[in-house]
């Protein structure tokens, strides 16, 4: 069974700092993405990483594809309040597009 | 072009009655994706269905649910005598095209609560 793995689960943070979550698996993906989840809503794709090592920035978030595509990360630099919410990081399953996620990480910034 | 188009947007059944949650995917759109969402945690795959086709059913539950997308009109994810268990919020996803990196795009959710 494939599994994602996502830490921290939750983080409070104050405005202006940066943080960096993470998301680890045993299995190699072809492909990873993160998504961005606010109280009531769907979830927003952020990003979609592909090669192994691939970086990709996004204004002030960073993702990162580990080498081994086992491993990703998101870094966000100077967080703002409007960063919060439930970031999820997943994978393709099998060729059909179905997805595998992680558990999330909650996501607090006070002003 | 409007996006996926869930509804309704929040349900409340009680227990033993019958729960159906619609998805219309977006324009173009043939493959429809079932996920359900547990408070505080990720998304769990339930169906993947193509017009008038179950393609994969393997997060399903084998009693109770089942799900439909016909020719014409909505994806239906049916749930028959709910229990207090089924209250969570379920998410329909909509792709162009079926395969791994293929992007999909998510609906605004029906969170159903079963009292």
């Amino acid at each position: 069974t494939q599994l994602l793995e996502q830490s921290p689960q939750f983080l409070s943070i104050q405005e202006g700092e940066n943080l960096t979550v993470y998301c680890n698996s045993s299995s190699v993906f072809s492909s990873l993405q993160w998504y961005r989840q606010e109280p009531g809503e769907g979830p927003v794709l952020l990003v979609t990483v592909v090669t192994g090592g691939e970086v990709k920035k996004l204004k002030r978030l960073t993702f990162q594809f580990g080498d081994a595509r086992k491993d990703s990360s998101l870094h966000i630099t100077a967080a703002q309040p409007g960063d919060t919410g439930l970031y999820l990081c997943a994978a393709g399953s099998g060729n059909t597009g179905k997805l595998i996620f992680g558990q999330g990480t909650t996501l607090q910034v006070k002003p | 072009n409007a996006g996926v188009m869930q509804n309704p947007r929040h349900l409340v059944r009680r227990r033993g009655q019958e729960a159906r949650l619609r998805c219309s995917p977006m324009k173009g759109h043939s493959h429809v994706y079932w996920y359900r969402q547990l408070p505080e945690e990720g998304l769990k795959f339930m169906v993947y269905l193509q017009k008038e086709n179950i393609i994969d059913e393997s997060g399903m539950p084998k009693e109770r649910f089942s799900a439909e997308f016909p020719k014409e009109g909505p994806s239906i994810l049916r749930i028959q005598q709910v229990v207090r268990g089924d209250s969570a919020a379920y998410f329909c996803a909509s792709s162009l095209k079926q395969g791994a990196n293929t992007e999909a795009f998510f609906g605004q959710g029906t969170r159903l609560t079963v009292v």
